[in-house]
């Protein structure tokens, strides 16, 4: 079945700077990967997704670009602001998958 | 306001209780699914709906039971069995069951366990 990898487990950053979360996966035929943040004691909620068909995607200061032949997709947050602070997790499927196999989640601490 | 609703919040049972954790959409999505949160394990899927009346073990089903008798509605029975239920539940729905459809998740129960 799919493995995904998520680092850092942990991130720290000063505010307005950047932050970067990877994660690799395992299966080839993996075709869609979704990005949650879950804010403390909230519910995850998606806050980007990329197909195998493209390999950047943007949406204001967030990004996710993909890296099919090395089987590794990474979320990039600029400019960050202490409401980015929360937990963001990595997920992976493929076409014939009926579900999603999630990262173990990075804690992303934006500091004042 | 479409959504998900989980109930209740919080939940503590003794050791050797079963307990049922509900979950319902008015989404009307087709797809359900319960997930397993623990601390630096990410989410775990404990089983998955794609129809009424039909659903499939996940990766860490054991000690776990579910019905899919309406659309809306996909309750989680934590048994005995459970050795180590103590966890954050979560609760998701999906347009779909398959590659590409968006989870949309309920807001949690956690469970205590003594």
């Amino acid at each position: 079945g799919e493995n995904v990898e998520q680092h850092p487990s942990t991130l720290s950053v000063q505010e307005g700077d950047s932050a970067v979360i990877k994660c690799t996966y395992s299966d080839s035929a993996s075709n869609y990967f979704p990005w949650y943040k879950q804010e403390l004691g909230k519910r995850p909620q998606l806050i980007i997704d990329i197909r195998s068909n493209v390999g950047e995607k943007k949406d204001q200061r967030i990004a996710v670009t993909l890296n099919k032949t090395a089987k590794h997709f990474s979320l990039h947050i600029t400019e960050t602001q202490p409401e980015d602070s929360a937990v963001y997790f990595c997920a992976a499927s493929k076409r014939s998958a009926r579900q999603l196999t999630f990262g173990s989640g990075t804690q992303l601490t934006v500091l004042p | 306001d479409g959504g998900i609703t989980q109930s209740p919040k919080y939940l503590f049972r003794k050791e050797g209780q079963n307990v049922t954790l509900s979950c319902e959409q008015n989404l009307n999505h087709d797809a359900m699914y319960w997930y397993r949160q623990d601390p630096g394990q990410g989410l775990r899927l404990i089983y998955y709906s794609q129809i009424v009346n039909d659903f499939q073990k996940g990766d860490i089903a054991e000690g776990y039971s579910v019905s899919r008798e309406k659309k809306e509605s996909f309750p989680l029975t934590v048994t005995s069995a459970q050795k180590n239920p103590t966890a954050f539940y979560l609760c998701a729905s999906s347009i779909v069951s398959g590659s590409g459809s968006p989870l949309h998740f309920g807001n949690g129960t956690r469970l205590t366990v003594t």
